[in-house]
């Protein structure tokens, strides 16, 4: 069965700092793989989503992530965030029998 | 508007009672999902159907069980099996395998269980 990590269960950051938030993943055939944002009182939404081609992916909202397939990462990242950045977010996996798997979140919290 | 609902948005129930939560789909989706959100835990699937008429457990399905009879449907039943069933409750869908490409999962707004 497939895991997914997310190392980082909650992140302090002020405005305008850089944000980096791992994910690593352990099934070792073809994936898919996602980042998805739970805005407070809001839906979970998609963040940015990566098939197949070039490793490094955009999102809405200026994220960005990188797939590195020798690490087993999907690693997001913004150069600066906002306060409006402030929610929960979660790396997801889809396997080839497209079965999801979730990461335990990571909250962000930036401060104004 | 094409989207995920579920109904209702809260919802609470003596202990032992049965309750079932609706998630209806608009967006001619074949696969959908139910998952359990717990602080610190992440999404939890509980079970899934990838087709009508077809559903298999996820990883926690004791004491939950489901129905696939349309296309648009995918209730879910909290049974008084289930020992711990306060939760937030999340209905999510996807095009499938069916399709040539592949697809996220696309999220409903949730249905908030407390058991008294």
């Amino acid at each position: 069965a497939q895991s997914v990590s997310q190392h980082n269960h909650h992140v302090i950051l002020s405005e305008a700092a850089s944000l980096e938030l791992g994910c690593n993943y352990s099934y070792g055939g073809t994936v898919n793989l996602f980042w998805y944002v739970q805005y407070p009182g809001q839906h979970l939404q998609l963040l940015l989503k990566y098939f197949s081609g070039d490793p490094l992916v955009k999102g809405i909202k200026g994220f960005e992530a990188e797939f590195i397939k020798s690490k087993f990462s999907f690693n997001l990242r913004k150069p600066s965030v906002q306060w409006s950045d402030t929610a929960e977010y979660f790396c997801a996996v889809r396997d080839n029998f497209n079965k999801f798997y979730f990461g335990s979140g990571t909250k962000l919290n930036v401060k104004p | 508007d094409g989207g995920i609902t579920q109904s209702p948005k809260y919802l609470f129930r003596k202990e032992g009672q049965n309750v079932t939560l609706s998630c209806e789909q608009n967006l001619n989706h074949d696969a959908m999902y139910w998952y359990r959100q717990d602080p610190g835990q992440g999404l939890r699937l509980i079970y899934y159907s990838q087709i009508v008429n077809d559903f298999q457990k996820g990883d926690i399905a004791e004491g939950y069980s489901v129905s696939r009879e349309k296309k648009e449907s995918f209730p879910l039943t909290v049974t008084s099996a289930q020992k711990n069933p306060t939760a937030f409750y999340l209905c999510a869908s996807s095009m499938g395998t069916s399709g040539r490409a592949w697809n996220e999962q696309f999220f409903g707004p949730g249905t908030r269980l407390t058991v008294l």
